[in-house]
């Protein structure tokens, strides 16, 4: 199946620092989106892009559609205890229909 | 309230014996699916449906079957659990291909 790197895979922060994951395919996708799971509970969708280039924010969030529509990045400025949690990168790759393929994830912990 | 449920939570069960974990949603959703989440591994999308009556496969479908008879529901049956099928499982739903996926709360699977 469709693989996708996501990085790093843990991170341990400051709070009121900024934070930066990616995640890289090596296919062409057609849909990106960052989910974040906080412990005991399903993924929430944070961001979704739709467009080579496009750049969303969600708050203190922001994520980037890669213009060779094989990267995405999220970023999360000013970081809060409440941030702590795994966040998810997935997407649709052009060649497998409506298949949706998740990263590895980024585990997140915060420190006050 | 607008939610996805699974039943059970938990489950505890032996190699061989069949098992059934339904899904449900209660906002008239076009698209369900099932994804189990494995340590390091992410989610992976076990298989989707866009439609009653209309499932497809994902990236990991083997050992798994799904029926969309109804628009609401979306078992996930392991005719012949083993092993390496325990896992967490999530059941998720989303109006359309590309809109927000709801996910369940998770069954957590144990198969001896």
């Amino acid at each position: 199946g469709q693989q996708l790197n996501q990085s790093p895979q843990s991170m341990f922060i400051q709070e009121g620092e900024d934070v930066s994951m990616n995640c890289t395919s090596s296919s062409i996708f057609n849909t990106w989106l960052w989910y974040k799971q906080d412990p005991g509970e399903g993924p929430v969708l944070l961001i979704a892009l739709y467009k080579a280039g496009e750049l969303t924010s969600n708050g203190r969030l922001t994520a980037q559609f890669g213009i060779t529509r094989k990267d995405s990045f999220l970023n999360i400025s000013a970081s809060i205890p409440s941030d702590v949690g795994i966040y998810f990168c997935a997407g649709r790759a052009e060649n497998a229909g409506n298949m949706l393929t998740f990263g590895g994830g980024t585990r997140l912990m915060v420190k006050p | 309230e607008a939610q996805v449920t699974q039943n059970p939570r938990y489950l505890i069960t032996v190699t061989g014996k069949k098992l059934t974990v339904t899904c449900s949603q209660n906002m008239n959703h076009e698209y369900m699916s099932w994804y189990r989440q494995d340590p390091g591994l992410g989610l992976r999308q076990i298989y989707y449906s866009m439609n009653v009556e209309v499932t497809d496969k994902g990236d990991v479908p083997e050992g798994y079957k799904v029926s969309r008879k109804e628009k609401r529901n979306f078992p996930l049956i392991l005719e012949s659990p083993s092993p390496n099928q325990t896992s967490l499982y999530f059941c998720a739903s989303s109006l359309s291909l590309g809109e927000t996926q709801y996910f369940g709360p998770g069954t957590r699977l144990l198969v001896l």
